[in-house]
């Protein structure tokens, strides 16, 4: 199975300020995807990432607040601008490995004050 | 969009099955699966079932799918303290091509000694 982290693993910002996550694969994967998990709640997709494409967005997500990159296949970043205590969640990536086997990163916890 | 639907709290009592219960909307899903949150943790893939299959089974875990219904279980055998956790039920989204996935709630089990 693909082994996934993220960087930093959390973090405590300020109000206005923008943070960037990096996700770092050690495998070669097609797509990756960015979700945000809001305290106490599931998992909302933010937006898929592709190599040498911009990113999918979802609905109520745009790329001003949520820019993402995708340089190669084993990394991508997603960048939260402009932060809010909104904005405090868990953000996680994950990629799909074989067929049917989705993993997901440890996550990085956001605190927004 | 897609809806998946989980009880929110579990309780049972160490030793005892348990059972969570989710149902999905999309009947033409190729996967779904079960993924487990431990308290301050990321996401662990617990195990997916394919679509033409009825049940698939892997030492405690036992997951039924019923398509007719559109109902998936997730049956865990001798619950264990260490059990206690966040399950949740997920299904591709068709809204990414069915490669992204919709999440249900989540089901919180507590297993009491």
């Amino acid at each position: 199975s693909a082994v996934i982290s993220q960087k930093p693993s959390r973090d405590i910002c300020q109000r206005g300020t923008s943070l960037t996550i990096q996700c770092q694969v050690d495998s070669q994967v097609t797509m990756m995807f960015w979700y945000r998990q809001q305290p106490g709640q599931s998992l909302t997709l933010i937006a898929t990432a592709n190599q040498g494409s911009e990113a999918t967005y979802e609905s109520g997500f745009v790329i001003d607040k949520f820019p993402i990159s995708r340089p190669n296949l084993t990394f991508s970043t997603l960048t939260v601008s402009n932060m809010s205590p909104e904005d405090s969640s868990i953000y996680l990536c994950s990629v799909e490995d074989l067929p049917g086997e989705q993993f997901f990163g440890p996550g990085t916890r956001l605190t927004v004050l | 969009g897609e809806d998946v639907e989980q009880s929110l709290f579990l309780s049972v009592r160490e030793g005892d099955s348990s059972v969570i219960n989710c149902t999905y909307t999309d009947s033409s899903s190729t996967y779904l699966y079960w993924y487990k949150q431990e308290p301050g943790a990321g996401l662990q893939l617990l195990t997916y079932i394919f679509s033409n299959m009825d049940m698939k089974q892997d030492q405690r875990l036992t997951v039924l799918l019923n398509k007719k219904d559109k109902h998936l279980s997730l049956r865990i055998a001798d619950t264990q303290t260490g059990d206690s956790a966040i399950y949740f039920c997920a299904e591709p989204s068709m809204d990414t091509g069915r490669r992204a996935l919709t999440f249900g709630s989540g089901t919180r089990l507590q297993v009491q000694p």
